[in-house]
């Protein structure tokens, strides 16, 4: 079974621009999450998504931010524009129907780097 | 606020000692608890987890936790330490809330293993 897919495994852009970061979840895997890590500090829930719908977006720093999950299969997650105290780690992960957090893959992560 | 406490953000330890990497949440009510380990240029993989029963936990590569209600705690110990266990662990929760999908994570405790 194929895990869970981020890419581009690193990303570095001028404060300004536009970044997409995209997740492949387990294939059919309806639970799909993102989370951040910024240098030294704690991995922070971002959103969650069950199948296309966002079941809780409560974790989004602000509107800068759009995370989208077409057919319910693969998400982006979009910067713009992108600001300094954006830069970390952003990881995926995904569970199956009922599993919620018991049951999460994560991938490798996106390290995100504004300069 | 739920909260994840993890003391000491860097543990050293020699080849063949003991491992205790420390964890305390915030609850009010039964958590669900998880140690990620996190190795050089990989993604979080599941260590061990807690959900209900028995309060000592066994996990992979030999390490184990428990929960202790009592003192809110969830450390991580290994008899012995091996250098290929040089990584960052992170302590997680996820409460029985109507959160019950997300994680709150600690801030990481990054382990090196010395000869």
């Amino acid at each position: 079974e194929a895990g869970v897919t981020q890419f581009p495994s690193h990303s570095v852009i001028e404060k300004g621009q536009t970044v997409t970061l995209r997740c492949d979840p387990i294939s059919g895997h309806d639970n799909l999450y993102w989370y951040r890590r910024v240098m030294g500090k704690e991995i922070k829930f971002l959103l969650h998504f069950v199948k296309e719908s966002k079941q809780d977006e409560s974790g989004m720093p602000n509107n800068r931010f759009l995370a989208e999950r077409t057919g319910g299969t693969y998400s982006t997650l979009k910067v713009q524009p992108a600001e300094l105290e954006d830069s970390g780690v952003y990881f995926c992960a995904s569970s199956q129907k009922g599993q919620g957090a018991r049951g999460y893959t994560f991938g490798s992560g996106t390290r995100l780097t504004v300069v | 606020a739920q909260s994840v406490t993890q003391l000491g953000s860097h543990v050293s330890v020699s080849e063949g000692a003991l491992v205790l990497l420390r964890c305390n949440y915030s609850s009010s009510v039964p958590p669900y608890l998880f140690w990620y380990v996190q190795y050089p240029n990989q993604g979080l993989q599941l260590l061990l987890k807690y959900t209900t029963g028995a309060t000592l936990v066994k996990g992979i590569n030999g390490f184990e936790a428990e929960f202790k209600k009592s003192e809110t705690s969830f450390h991580l110990t290994k008899p012995s330490a091996h250098m290929s266990d040089a990584a960052e662990y992170f302590c997680a929760v996820r409460y029985n809330t109507g959160t019950a999908s997300k994680l709150t994570f600690g801030t990481g405790t990054r382990l090196q293993v010395t000869l």
